[in-house]
Formats: structure tokens, sequence, C-alpha cells
């Protein structure tokens, strides 16, 4: 399984400092990408970061892929108690073809 | 535009009793896919169609049964439910599996097997 796995499993951080999460993965892929899930709410898509890019940016999102360590980070910055969520990442195969895996997730709270 | 419609919203069935949930989506994607969820296991994916007249099975198909109606629609079938698929299952379409935009969820649909 290629299978993401997200790190921390659970964050809490004051309003306005940055959180950092992490996704570790196991074999190739064509591309990453990060979602968000409010509570009770379906995933949203936030970005997606191609095997051949090191960084993106959107908004105060900032994604690294890090291909040789096979790894990814989110990084909210000067975040907001609205950014309270799970976040996910994803990945599928080199091939472009495969359904996305989802790992287990991490659970940021942001506190006002 | 309403994206990626599930219906039900909340469903609670008898072990043994069968049901469907119904998606559809309405942005002209090809692929189409069941997701489950579990407290600490993330999303799980059931079924999925990469394009219309296609269907394969996930990761955990077992007890299930899906039918892409047409390139709108994609329905998951319970033919004899199981306290074991109590569950959250989410509908996602995208343009292809890795398409450049991520894929688009339904609002899920809570189901209970007593």
């Amino acid at each position: 399984s290629q299978q993401g796995e997200e790190d921390p499993q659970a964050l809490s951080i004051q309003e306005g400092e940055n959180a950092t999460m992490n996704c570790s993965y196991k074999t190739s892929i064509n591309n990453l990408q990060w979602y968000r899930q409010n509570s009770g709410r379906g995933l949203v898509h936030l970005i997606l970061i191609r095997s051949n890019e090191r960084e993106k940016h959107s908004g105060r999102l900032r994604v690294t892929l890090d291909t040789s360590k096979k790894s990814s980070s989110l990084l909210i910055t000067a975040s907001r108690a609205a950014d309270t969520a799970s976040y996910f990442c994803a990945t599928g195969g080199n091939s472009g073809n495969t359904p996305l895996v989802f790992g287990k997730g991490t659970r940021l709270s942001v506190i006002a | 535009n309403a994206g990626v419609t599930q219906t039900p919203k909340f469903q609670v069935l008898k072990t043994g009793q069968s049901m469907t949930l119904q998606c559809a989506q309405d942005m002209n994607h090809n692929s189409m896919y069941w997701y489950r969820q579990d407290p600490g296991m993330g999303l799980r994916l059931i079924y999925y169609s990469a394009s219309e007249g296609t269907t394969d099975k996930g990761e955990v198909p077992n007890g299930y049964n899906v039918s892409r109606l047409n390139k709108r629609e994609f329905s998951l079938r319970l033919e004899s439910a199981a306290p074991s698929q109590t569950s959250v299952y989410f509908c996602a379409s995208s343009t292809q599996p890795q398409g450049p935009y991520g894929y688009t969820f339904g609002s899920g649909t809570r189901l209970t097997v007593v």
C-alpha cells in the first residue's frame, strides 16, 4: 500500500501561530494532494503538488515535497480558529490512473 | 452548482436489510468513487469508476456492489447489511483518478447498522 501517513495525529496551537503537518508515503507517486475536513462534512481539496515540484504556495498554505524521502509537509501560516479541522494527505500510483489513497489525518485545533 | 449530492444523509438499518446509497455529480466528471470513513481509520476506498461503463474494486469491497448508472450517477448497494458496515460513506468525483483539480466530495451518508 502507498497510503500516506500523517504526523502528528493531533496538533493544538494558538491563533496566529503556524501549523506544520507531515505526510510520509511508501512508493513512487504522480502527485500528492492535501485535503481539509471540517467536523461532520466532506473533504475539501486544498492543494496538489506534482512529483517534479518541490514547493507550492496557495494563500496561507505552503506545501513541500521531498521525493527522495517520500515525504511532504503542509504549513498553514498565521492560523485562525476557522482552520480547526482534520487534514489529510492523499497519493496515487505514478501512472496517474489509480485512485487516491488517503492517510488517517492530522486533527488541528486552533485556539482563539 | 450542486457539486456532488448524496442521499440519504442518515440511515439506520437492521442487520440483514439492504439499501442503496445514491450519488450524483453535475460537474461532467469522468471518475467517481465510494469511500468509507471510520474513526481512526481515515478514508478507505470501496469501489471506483474511472469512466462511465467501468467499475473496479478498491481496498474494502466485500459486502458492497456498485452501479455506474450514467456519467452523473454512481450508486452503492449493501445487499445484506452487517454491523461492521456502520460508517460514514462519502462519494467523490474527479476529472480523472489523479486529475489536476483533485476530488470533489459529497457531504456523506451516516449509516448505522443495528
